[in-house]
């Protein structure tokens, strides 16, 4: 069964520098998003990408973040300079675009910024 | 300015009896929502999903009711199995393509054997 994967599992980042975080969505999924879990908070969306755009983005996608599909298959997110606070559970997620919006998560990326 | 929320942080059931989640929300607006499935270190995994013209969606063991004037939707187990111990999420959106899915704090709910 096709299935959203996320590199890496864990990443380990010092305050300030850059970290890209890459998916690669279901083949024929039109749409992506990027979500994040702060440890025991909630699920909070940050952005949704189609067409080789961002559709729609939250207060917490300020200008330290940045989205990319560089190729047919990658979805990436990229964290200018990272801060304490970023840490957290990064999942991406994809949805067909076709008479479905059901969103299929990856299993996500830890982000640690010590 | 919580959208969706799960009042039970957590539920416990006896495996074999029916495990009811609940979910309320307070958007209008939204009028497409899902029930994921999260198990520790892993992402959410999608379970059943229902529109707002409809009031009932069953996949197998999992049944979905939704109460549109009461802004309410709840998620039904039967029979409950220990696999199904998880964090259960409801997410709420307004059903458009690329919109964003509001989710809920979630319910951990433990079946025990």
């Amino acid at each position: 069964e096709p299935e959203v994967t996320q590199t890496p599992s864990h990443q380990v980042t010092q305050m300030g520098q850059e970290v890209i975080l890459r998916c690669v969505p279901i083949s024929n999924h039109l749409y992506f998003y990027w979500y994040r879990q702060i440890l025991g908070q909630k699920v909070e969306f940050l952005v949704s990408f189609y067409n080789n755009e961002i559709s729609e983005k939250s207060e917490i996608f300020d200008d330290q973040f940045s989205v990319e599909r560089p190729d047919g298959s990658n979805f990436t997110l990229k964290i200018r300079s990272t801060k304490l606070e970023d840490s957290a559970m990064y999942f991406c997620a994809s949805s067909s675009g076709q008479g479905s919006y059901e969103q299929y998560f990856g299993p996500g990326t830890r982000l640690t910024v010590t | 300015d919580q959208q969706v929320k799960q009042n039970s942080p957590s539920l416990s059931v006896q495996e074999g009896r029916i495990s009811i989640l609940n979910c309320d929300y307070t958007n209008s607006m939204f009028d497409y929502f899902l029930w994921y499935k999260k198990y520790p270190a892993e992402g959410p995994t999608f379970l059943i999903s229902i529109s707002s013209i409809k009031d009932k969606n069953e996949d197998g063991r999992f049944t979905v009711f939704l109460n549109k004037s009461a802004k309410h939707l709840s998620l039904h187990i039967v029979p409950s199995q220990p696999g199904d111990s998880a964090v259960y999420f409801c997410a709420a959106s307004a059903g458009n393509y690329g919109q964003n899915f509001v989710f809920g704090p979630g319910t951990r709910l433990s079946v025990l054997p």
